[in-house]
């Protein structure tokens, strides 16, 4: 059971905007970094944003993340095809003594 | 280049044992935390397991403590994953995973081992 929530899907035209939304508590984001991870179908998740706003190396600018409190976003610019797949936040979560994930959020570039 | 390649996934029946692995290249693996998550079809990531570097500190979801064991072999760069007393639920991909430092995010993963149990 998933202890952070995000919005199922969310869905833009190419080349336009979307934010997708993590909510926690106290335990997990307010407590510690968030990261991201993009799922394109039939492969394993890849790390997409670290410790609330980092990018890895290879990562284009067009995603951007923040943390405020218990919630967190990541932002897709510039939306392309190859955006298409399910995004996962993650953190600590202090209480559980493990990691937690979100609900996962499925992108669709209309 | 970092490399984890899960093996062991199988059929296995409800009740039924089954041992995965992960080994892992790359990169030092002694000096990493390594972890288990796991995503059943058509579902979401689920956190089963993190063990740190040393080995000594291990942590586990609620799902499976007492069922599930961890352990690595850092001279060997291997991760492996003991699952007893299995049920339909542990139906799922289980990736193995690394984090960096002290951090919480998981910065590699491997391509996935399939668990199937059903009779």
């Amino acid at each position: 059971q998933s202890v952070l929530t995000q919005p199922p899907s969310v869905s833009a035209a190419p080349g336009q905007k979307v934010t997708i939304s993590c909510s926690g508590s106290s335990s997990n984001i307010g407590n510690d970094d968030v990261s991201w991870y993009q799922q394109l179908p039939g492969t394993a998740p890849k790390l997409l944003i670290y410790e609330n706003n980092k990018r890895p190396s290879g990562i284009p600018d067009r995603f951007s993340g923040s943390k405020s409190g218990t919630s967190a976003t990541l932002d897709i610019t510039g939306l392309q095809t190859g955006d298409e797949a399910d995004y996962y936040c993650g953190t600590w979560d202090i209480s559980l003594s493990g990691c937690v994930f979100g609900t996962g959020t499925k992108v669709t570039v209309l | 280049e970092v490399q984890l390649v899960e093996s062991g996934g199988d059929l296995v029946k409800p009740g039924g044992s089954l041992r995965l692995s992960c080994a892992a290249s790359g990169f030092t693996f002694g000096s990493h935390s390594m972890h288990w998550v796991r995503q059943a079809p058509g579902k979401g990531l689920e956190w089963v397991s993190s063990m740190d570097s040393s080995g000594r500190h291990i942590y586990y979801a609620d799902s499976v403590r007492g069922r599930f064991t961890t352990s690595r072999d850092n001279a060997k760069n291997s991760l492996s994953l003991q699952m007893n007393s299995l049920r339909a639920e542990d139906t799922a991909v289980y990736y193995c995973a690394r984090t960096v430092g002290s951090g919480t995010y998981f910065d590699y993963w491997g391509q996935g081992a399939l668990v199937t149990v059903s009779s």
